[in-house]
């Protein structure tokens, strides 16, 4: 079946370490791919995307991700993560047979930041 | 950014009666919205997809009776969930797009329906 899959439901990383968080989907053609950020109160803000091009993509906030076709995966990355980006992650991906309109997200990762 | 609006923040309702959810678009024409559901703890589920002017497209196992949708302007739409009972208790987002297909779609803070 077609899906999104986020393995790590929750992840805790200390204040300036690294950060890696995992998306793999499963489409017969390369989809859109999309990661937002999800805080308490507020919606989804979309913090980069890709669609072509260079494989390594630039976000808002720090946030980088790379897609890799072989592996059909659409990692997220920061290098130093900051408290204020204890939130929920989502990737989500814009199916070629929606005419790259409709998103399937996957079932996030909750981003916990230890002091 | 663009800006999208939904209200109300959270209401609590008793089974049988039918709320109405406000989705708009603040600094923007948003030529399509959405509708999601999200349940505790679970990722988004696209309800459905509505283009102003035209009838909602619902997404298989959404009943389109229960979950009317109203696209009426480029800056509203709404969801009105009739005869509500617990089971429709959750958190229902929308978001809105300008233009084309996979342009960025912006979304709502949500809203938290409870049904008593």
């Amino acid at each position: 079946a077609q899906s999104v899959t986020q393995p790590d439901i929750h992840i805790t990383v200390s204040e300036g370490a690294s950060l890696e968080l995992r998306c793999n989907y499963s489409y017969g053609a390369t989809p859109y791919l999309f990661w937002y950020v999800q805080s308490p109160g507020q919606g989804l803000q979309l913090l980069l995307k890709y669609f072509s091009g260079d494989t390594l993509v630039q976000g808002i906030k720090g946030f980088e991700a790379e897609f890799k076709r072989s592996q059909s995966s659409f990692n997220l990355r920061k290098p130093s993560v900051h408290w204020s980006d204890a939130a929920e992650y989502f990737c989500a991906v814009a199916k070629p047979n929606t005419g790259f309109q409709k998103l399937v997200f996957g079932t996030g990762t909750r981003l916990l930041v230890s002091p | 950014g663009a800006v999208v609006s939904q209200h109300p923040s959270w209401v609590i309702c008793k089974s049988g009666t039918s709320v109405k959810i406000e989705c708009r678009s603040l600094d923007f024409q948003a030529t399509t919205m959405f509708w999601y559901r999200q349940f505790p703890k679970q990722s988004l589920m696209l309800m459905a997809t509505s283009n102003e002017g035209s009838k909602a497209t619902y997404e298989q196992g959404v009943e389109k009776d229960k979950f009317l949708i109203n696209h009426a302007s480029l800056t509203l739409s709404t969801l009105t969930v009739t005869s509500a009972h617990p089971e429709d208790s959750s958190f229902y987002i929308c978001s809105a797009s300008g233009q084309g297909p996979a342009d960025t779609q912006y979304f709502g803070p949500g809203t938290r329906l409870t049904v008593l």
